[in-house]
């Protein structure tokens, strides 16, 4: 069972190219979510998806860009990458029902914009 | 802004010591999560209260809650070296599906 699964592990990209970083999740989860880590600080809501074609913004989502054409992924994209968006970045999911409050959590992808 | 705040944000005990740590929030909530992450890993789900709930116990862990205070706190008896991690809480906005994480205790296990 392979759960919850991020690639790549580890990008090293430069100022202003376009970089995606992948989610997959085997659950058939409704909800899946984008967080950043920063060195020393919890994690803050980039974009969340409560199903396929279902998206919306969290607390910083400036400079990103989802989509989720499938219920297993949903991709992150940062258009133009800028230095700022060097993080570790998560990828969540949850089950819809009223009941199901926990988050699942991929491993990270660290990525680092020089 | 951060919607969680743990405290302390470090803490350093010795191995069958008990480990507290405290969570603040603003808003009014569904539900409080505590999770812990081991360095370089992802959050591992702990342990939730409902808003409805004063007190939840799992294993050796504890949670309490007082939504009047804004406030959760996380116990863990007879640590081990094990326990060794960063603890955050998140709190499930009430009617939304946005979770907010403090920036985390880190605690220490020394064996």
């Amino acid at each position: 069972d392979a759960g919850i699964t991020q690639s790549p592990r580890y990008k090293i990209t430069e100022t202003g190219r376009q970089v995606t970083l992948m989610c997959h999740q085997t659950w058939s989860h409704s909800y899946m979510f984008w967080y950043r880590q920063d060195l020393g600080h919890g994690l803050r809501l980039i974009y969340y998806s409560a199903a396929a074609d279902i998206t919306d913004k969290g607390e910083v989502p400036d400079g990103y860009v989802v989509s989720r054409s499938k219920t297993e992924n949903f991709p992150l994209t940062l258009e133009s990458a800028t230095r700022s968006q060097t993080s570790v970045y998560f990828c969540a999911s949850r089950l819809a029902g009223p009941l199901d409050d926990e988050q699942f959590f991929g491993p990270g992808t660290r990525l680092t914009v020089l | 802004s951060q919607q969680g705040e743990e405290d302390p944000q470090a803490l350093s005990i010795q191995e069958g010591e008990n480990a507290t740590m405290n969570c603040s929030y603003k808003t009014s909530i569904n539900n409080l999560q505590w999770y812990r992450q081991n360095s370089g890993r992802g959050l591992v789900h702990l342990i939730l209260i409902r808003s409805n709930e004063r007190e939840k116990h799992s294993g050796r862990l504890r949670v309490t809650l007082d939504t009047s205070k804004k406030s959760s706190s996380l116990l863990i008896t007879a640590s081990r070296a094990a326990d060794t991690a960063s603890y955050f809480c998140a709190t499930d906005v009430y009617n939304f599906n946005k979770f907010y994480f403090g920036s985390g205790t880190k605690l220490n296990v020394k064996p």
